[in-house]
């Protein structure tokens, strides 16, 4: 158990929809990550948060934004969806002390039709 | 700019054989190193880290990896294949704590009985 939870667990949704995914961490976890995970791939970095602040971004488009919030969860919203937004969207967040390791969570599988 | 490369995307071996998983970076800093476990329909889970402590790792499970700077390697290993250790396996790079991480695309273990 990494002690990080993610909602939901699956979600699908239509072309051009919006969709915001939820991550919860234990408290002292103050750095999430979010990434993207197309099937059959490794997992690609989208952006970070530190402390409520955007700490580093992936190559992906502005569409993809995020919230941090002082109780240790986060959220990922996706606008105007595509199709290629269908993968498993994972949350890491890592401990204050050792920011170099990310535990994940159980992931969020979106599927775009 | 960080890389890894995972040589070969399947391994297939017998319950009780070896497992290598093999894994090699590139990196313009000392890096920091992990391998995660990722069963069917979940997360990652971390098996083990480097970071600069010693150079043979241990981790859960069995695992361990030996990080070799002279060969740019991180290869994983485990004297004793189980039939639950069938998963997908990533390798990942980080240059400092709170960094991103890069992940290879991953090899997928197979165990026969």
């Amino acid at each position: 158990e990494t002690g990080v939870t993610q909602s939901p667990t699956h979600l699908i949704k239509t072309r051009g929809q919006q969709v915001t995914l939820r991550c919860s961490s234990q408290s002292g976890h103050n750095t999430v990550s979010w990434y993207q995970q197309a099937l059959g791939q490794g997992p690609q970095f989208i952006f970070q948060y530190y402390r409520e602040e955007e700490n580093g971004r992936g190559n992906f488009p502005p569409r993809f934004s995020g919230l941090q919030f002082p109780n240790y969860s986060s959220e990922l919203n996706v606008n105007a969806l595509e199709l290629d937004d269908s993968a498993l969207y994972l949350c890491a967040s890592s401990l204050v002390g050792t920011e170099e390791t990310q535990y994940f969570g159980p992931g969020t599988r979106l599927l775009v039709l | 700019a960080q890389s890894v490369t995972q040589l070969g995307s399947h391994v297939s071996v017998s319950e009780g054989a070896l497992v290598l998983l093999r894994c090699n970076y590139s990196s313009s800093v000392p890096p920091y190193l992990f391998w995660y476990v990722q069963y069917p329909n979940q997360g990652l889970q971390l098996l083990l880290k480097y970071t600069s402590a010693a150079t043979l790792v241990k981790g859960i499970n069995g695992f361990e990896a030996e990080f070799k700077k002279s060969e740019t390697s991180f290869h994983l290993t485990k004297p004793s294949a189980h039939m639950s250790d069938a998963a997908e396996y990533f390798c990942a790079v980080s240059a400092a704590p709170r960094d991103k991480l890069i992940f290879g695309a991953g090899t997928r273990l197979a165990v026969h009985p």
